[in-house]
């Protein structure tokens, strides 16, 4: 089945620690994104990579960082200068530009809360 | 800097009455997507609209582009109580590459 994973479902961290959150896909997609949600909002774009080994800023990259090692994984790392970490964070990829649908699929998230 | 608003923010509404859920953007697109989320779950996609005039229709919910007036629509027709859930249009700008703007969302919520 292809598809995207994030795992893991749940995470709690103390406040001060970094943390990795794990987003794989098979769908062969080149681009691969990060987003926040806070409860009650809408999505807020972190990251986002186009290519292996590049990748650029999104609206609220301050306190998180990201890898593009391997063109199916992109792991998202919470650091602890993130001021407010606790959010659902969501993992999404699609084709590249130069199509005609850039639609956007979804991983399963994960719920992480830091305290 | 492009902006997408949804309206209304809030839906109750009664099973069996008909409603439509407003997104406005601020610049130029053809390309715009409608996605559904249930409480503590995951997007899912819904439509693509790729062009002016675009129309796309499942079950009981019909999407439509209007690219000229940066409106797209999403009408319930007899909503059941499965439809509710948060929608979310958002956009790509034809300069922002392959990322895409969301929207705040639409809560919808349906009653008996």
């Amino acid at each position: 089945d292809g598809g995207i994973t994030q795992s893991p479902k749940y995470l709690f961290r103390k406040e001060g620690q970094n943390v990795t959150l794990s987003c794989e896909q098979n769908l062969n997609h080149d681009a691969m994104y990060w987003y926040r949600q806070d409860p009650g909002q809408g999505l807020r774009l972190i990251y986002y990579s186009q290519i292996v080994n590049d990748f650029q800023k999104g609206d609220i990259a301050e306190g998180y960082s990201v890898s593009r090692e391997k063109k199916e994984s992109f792991p998202l790392t919470v650091t602890s200068a993130q001021k407010n970490p606790t959010a659902f964070y969501l993992c999404a990829s699609s084709v590249l530009p130069g199509t005609s649908s850039y639609e956007q699929y979804f991983g399963p998230g994960t719920r992480l809360t830091v305290t | 800097e492009l902006k997408v608003e949804q309206n209304p923010l809030f839906l109750s509404m009664q099973e069996g009455k008909n409603y439509t859920i407003y997104c406005n953007y601020s610049t130029t697109s053809d390309r715009l997507y409608w996605y559904r989320q249930d409480p503590g779950k995951s997007l899912e996609s819904l439509f693509v609209l790729l062009s002016n005039g675009a129309v796309k229709q499942e079950g009981r919910l019909m999407a439509s582009l209007d690219t000229k007036a940066r409106l797209s629509t999403l009408h319930i027709t007899a909503a059941v109580h499965d439809l509710s859930a948060t929608y979310f249009c958002a956009v790509d700008g034809e300069t922002s590459g392959s990322r895409l703007t969301f929207g705040e969302g639409t809560q919808l919520t349906v009653n008996p």
